[in-house]
């Protein structure tokens, strides 16, 4: 079976702080697809990354950056210099092929970050 | 580029009374479309997915159904609503199936409350 944990649920911190969000999943399938999304209270999920299963290499973009380890399952996510801006649900997904299983995400249960001034 | 839309914003409706929650794509031909919803506990679950016109698979049994009568258009229904249909409701789309590990993107969603 799949699935994907996050269990943080909730992580405050001050600004400028580091945070790491941390994701880990389970799959039986070789390729696969991670993704994060950002939820803000507006309720909207943006789409912040996916990585494909067969690229373990990290990606950074701005203050945003993914480290993704096949190894140990997991693909987690660090905010340097955090903002209050960057308050918000954060969701880890797993997707299988649409062949496979439909396409869907499966979905973490999200961890709240809030960011005090 | 590519707009999700989604109608209404928020909705409050009586139990027993029925549903229609639209969601329509702009800029893309033969999306793959997918419902999900979204309850008080935060984790989100797929209801439907479409692959095609007329073309909709199930995820989870329950009273809510879902159509699909144009390439773009995807319609989420219920006749007879229950106080556990509550929640915020994502429609989402991603490349169709020739593209179909494509990332899926989210519309602004639909809050439902049933009293």
């Amino acid at each position: 079976a799949q699935k994907v944990t996050q269990a943080q649920t909730e992580i405050s911190v001050v600004e400028k702080e580091d945070v790491t969000l941390d994701c880990v999943y389970e799959t039986r399938d070789t390729t696969y697809y991670l993704f994060w999304y950002k939820q803000p209270p507006s309720g909207e999920l943006v789409f912040l990354i996916r990585r494909n299963s067969f690229d373990e290499q990290n990606e950074i973009s701005g203050r945003y950056s993914w480290n993704f380890q096949k190894s140990t399952s997991s693909f987690n996510f660090t905010i340097t210099a955090s903002q209050v801006v960057d308050s918000a649900v954060y969701f880890c997904a797993l997707k299988s092929p649409l062949y496979n299983q439909g396409g869907k995400l499966i979905f973490g249960q999200g961890t709240e970050l809030s960011v005090k001034p | 580029s590519q707009t999700i839309h989604q109608w209404p914003a928020t909705l409050v409706q009586p139990v027993g009374s029925p549903l229609s929650l639209e969601c329509t794509v702009e800029g893309t031909s033969n999306p793959n479309l997918y419902w999900y919803r979204q309850a008080a506990g935060r984790g989100l679950q797929l209801l439907f997915y479409s692959v095609g016109i007329g073309q909709i698979s199930s995820e989870v049994p329950q009273n809510l159904s879902a159509s699909r009568p144009q390439d773009r258009q995807f319609i989420l229904s219920s006749k007879k609503l229950l106080l556990s249909d509550s929640g915020f409701y994502l429609c989402a789309w991603s490349f169709g199936p020739s593209q179909s590990t494509d990332t899926q993107y989210f519309g602004p969603g639909t809050r439902l409350t049933v009293l």
